[in-house]
């Protein structure tokens, strides 16, 4: 059972660039998250989904967009990446049934 | 938009002294979260209050949901090293759909 995985781990962009942050979970949750964390602060809620075929958006979605077109899955599009968008980015889920949000080890994106 | 602001931003502490950690909002949340974070890693459920008042404890960790559901606090007592790192508390709203808002982060550092 590996819970929540994340690819790639380390990321350098230039601006304009695309890139799409890759979640996997393997605990048959419904709801997943996509988060962003700026150094020393606390998370900010980017995206989430409660299901298959299911996202909406959270509190900072510019710039952002995702899929969910399996429960596994949860990935993450930059279409034009910004040196705004220098983060350390955490995909995290919890069942249905539970508060508990299990998180990912999350990718550090680096835009210059 | 809902706030929770944490205090201190920063703590350094002996080992074996003891120390609270305040979580504050003006909003009302359903529940509130827990979470400790390593360099590296993403964060780790501690505990989850939910009811106004509720105090759980864990080992040498005692946390307190306020009577409102407005506010929260962490006490640690006899600090370890084994203690350090981010604590971040979260509030969920609306259990069936729950988003959580995190806090600002208290980083926490037991001097041996």
């Amino acid at each position: 059972n590996a819970g929540v995985t994340q690819t790639p781990k380390f990321r350098i962009l230039k601006i304009g660039q695309s890139m799409t942050l890759q979640c996997t979970q393997d605990m048959n949750h419904n709801y997943m998250y996509w988060y962003r964390q700026d150094p020393g602060m606390g998370l900010k809620l980017i995206y989430y989904s409660v299901g298959a075929g299911i996202t909406d958006k959270g509190e900072v979605p510019n710039g952002y967009n995702v899929s969910r077109s399996t429960t596994e899955d949860f990935p993450l599009r930059l279409e034009l990446a910004a040196p705004s968008q220098t983060s350390v980015y955490f995909c995290a889920s919890r069942s249905t049934s539970a508060h508990e949000q299990y998180f990912g080890p999350g990718t550090r994106l680096t835009v210059t | 938009t809902q706030l929770l602001e944490q205090s201190p931003q920063f703590l350094s502490i002996q080992e074996g002294e003891n120390l609270t950690v305040y979580c504050n909002s003006s909003s009302v949340f359903s529940s509130l979260q827990w979470y400790r974070q390593e360099p590296g890693e993403g964060p780790v459920l501690l505990v989850t209050v939910v009811t106004g008042g509720e105090v759980k404890k864990l080992k040498r960790l005692t946390f307190q949901f306020g009577d409102a559901r407005k506010d929260s606090s962490l006490h640690i007592t006899a600090a370890q090293p084994g203690d350090t790192g981010l604590y971040l508390c979260a509030g969920g709203t609306n259990f069936g759909n729950e988003k959580l808002t995190f806090g600002t982060g208290t980083r926490l550092t037991i001097i041996p």
